[in-house]
């Protein structure tokens, strides 16, 4: 049973480019979650999902950010007119339950914005 | 404000040594999770404690959840090189629909 997938593992982009982050989750799971963690930090939650819905997106930037589960494929996670501070690794996980349960993480992508 | 503090941040000891990490909160969780992260990689679950009192051993790794369900605490008895990583702890506070992270604590075993 593969385990949560996230691609590309790295990615750079020139500031002002749009980064999109792909996840699909562990089969059978249907919440997704996105989290940014900076260097020496820990888990940031930006928010959560389930196929079509955005169920929770309180830990999102108002602007530049967005999030989507289609009901085929995988998550996209899209960041536009990218700008230094959002260099970062973004993790994405996946749970067979609600989101205060365990959660089953991906490899990360990790942005560099030059 | 950080709902889960963790400590020690960095733990830096040699093979054979034994360690505890500590996760505390001033909040009630119904459960709480441990995570290990290595570098350059996502989280990866070790353990759910659910019961206040709860213990679990994961070999050499043993989990305890406080009796008020506040805290937990992780024991690693004989640590190896192996057991290096950044150790997460969490969980949903009362009636939180989402999962919070512990600040971590950076271990580091040297042969």
């Amino acid at each position: 049973n593969a385990g949560v997938m996230q691609n590309p593992r790295h990615l750079v982009r020139r500031r002002g480019q749009e980064a999109r982050l792909r996840c699909s989750p562990m089969k059978g799971h249907s919440h997704v979650y996105w989290y940014r963690q900076l260097p020496e930090e820990g888990l940031k939650f930006m928010v959560y999902l389930q196929k079509e819905n955005i169920i929770d997106e309180s830990g999102m930037p108002k602007e530049r950010f967005s999030a989507e589960f289609p009901k085929e494929g995988p998550s996209i996670l899209r960041i536009q007119q990218v700008v230094r501070g959002d260099s970062a690794a973004y993790f994405c996980a996946s749970s067979p339950r609600g989101p205060i349960y365990e959660q089953y993480f991906g490899p990360g992508t990790r942005l560099t914005v030059t | 404000t950080q709902l889960l503090e963790q400590s020690p941040q960095f733990l830096s000891i040699q093979e054979g040594e034994n360690l505890t990490v500590y996760c505390n909160s001033s909040s009630v969780f119904s459960s709480l999770q441990w995570y290990r992260q290595e570098p350059g990689e996502g989280p990866v679950l070790l353990v759910t404690v659910v019961t206040g009192g709860e213990v679990k051993k994961l070999k050499r790794l043993t989990f305890q959840f406080g009796d008020a369900r506040k805290d937990s605490s992780l024991h690693i008895t004989a640590a190896q090189p192996g057991d290096t990583g950044l150790y997460l702890c969490a969980g949903a506070p009362g009636t939180a629909s989402k999962l919070t992270f512990g600040t971590g604590t950076r271990l580091q075993v040297t042969l």
